[in-house]
């Protein structure tokens, strides 16, 4: 079974500080990866994805994540973070489906709850 | 916008009482799923379908039921409900073409007292 680790539960930091969000996951075959952002009281959002290719990837609002195959990680990043960052952020992942062409559902970590303040 | 509504947006329910949940989309895509979300937790997976008629379980099936008789439609049925069932449900489609990746309905409160 697969599972996923989000190491920070609660992340204070202040403006224009630099983020890095720990994410490692467990799961013995091939991985789709994905970090999703949660504004208070609503929907989850999808910040970025890794597939394949180039482990760094780049998402919305300046945030980018670099895949680690070695350490089954998946750290989330962002340079400068702004007071509109304040969030749940959530690490996910699927591998891939049996029935090919679809996903079996996410297995999501348990989130980081990050404040940022002014 | 992914084309996701839930209904209804909050609900309050006590005990032992049956509760449905829908989830509808726009966009007629093959593969749709709920999830529950609770502090420290995270979102698990209760159920999935991958097209009409055809569902599976998920992590945290127990207690829950779906049904899927339309492309469009995705219920979830809490046959008798339980104060463990209170929750936050999140209906996802899997967008045709990006299979793997899943977006989000706008979510349903429910309490059951």
């Amino acid at each position: 079974a697969q599972s996923v680790s989000q190491h920070n539960h609660h992340v204070i930091l202040s403006e224009a500080a630099s983020l890095e969000l720990g994410c490692n996951y467990s799961y013995g075959g091939t991985v789709n990866l994905f970090w999703y952002v949660q504004y208070p009281g609503q929907h989850l959002q999808l910040l970025l994805k890794y597939f394949s290719g180039d482990p760094l990837v780049k998402g919305i609002k300046g945030f980018e994540a670099e895949f680690i195959k070695s350490k089954f990680s998946f750290n989330l990043r962002k340079p400068s973070v702004q007071w509109s960052d304040t969030a749940e952020y959530f690490c996910a992942v699927t591998g891939l489906a049996p029935r090919g062409g679809g996903a079996d559902g996410l297995t999501f970590g348990k989130g980081t709850h990050l404040i940022i303040q002014p | 916008d992914a084309g996701i509504t839930q209904s209804p947006r909050h609900k309050v329910t006590e005990t032992g009482t049956p509760v449905t949940l829908r989830c509808h989309q726009t966009e007629n895509h093959r593969y749709m799923y709920w999830y529950r979300q609770d502090p420290g937790h995270g979102l698990r997976l209760i159920h999935y379908s991958y097209g009409v008629k055809d569902t599976d379980k998920g992590e945290v099936s127990d207690g829950y039921s779906v049904s899927r008789s339309k492309t469009e439609d995705f219920l979830l049925t809490l046959e008798s409900a339980t104060s463990s069932q209170t929750s936050v449900y999140f209906c996802a489609i899997g967008r045709t073409g990006e299979t793997d990746t899943q977006y989000f309905g706008p979510g349903t409160r429910l309490t059951v007292l």
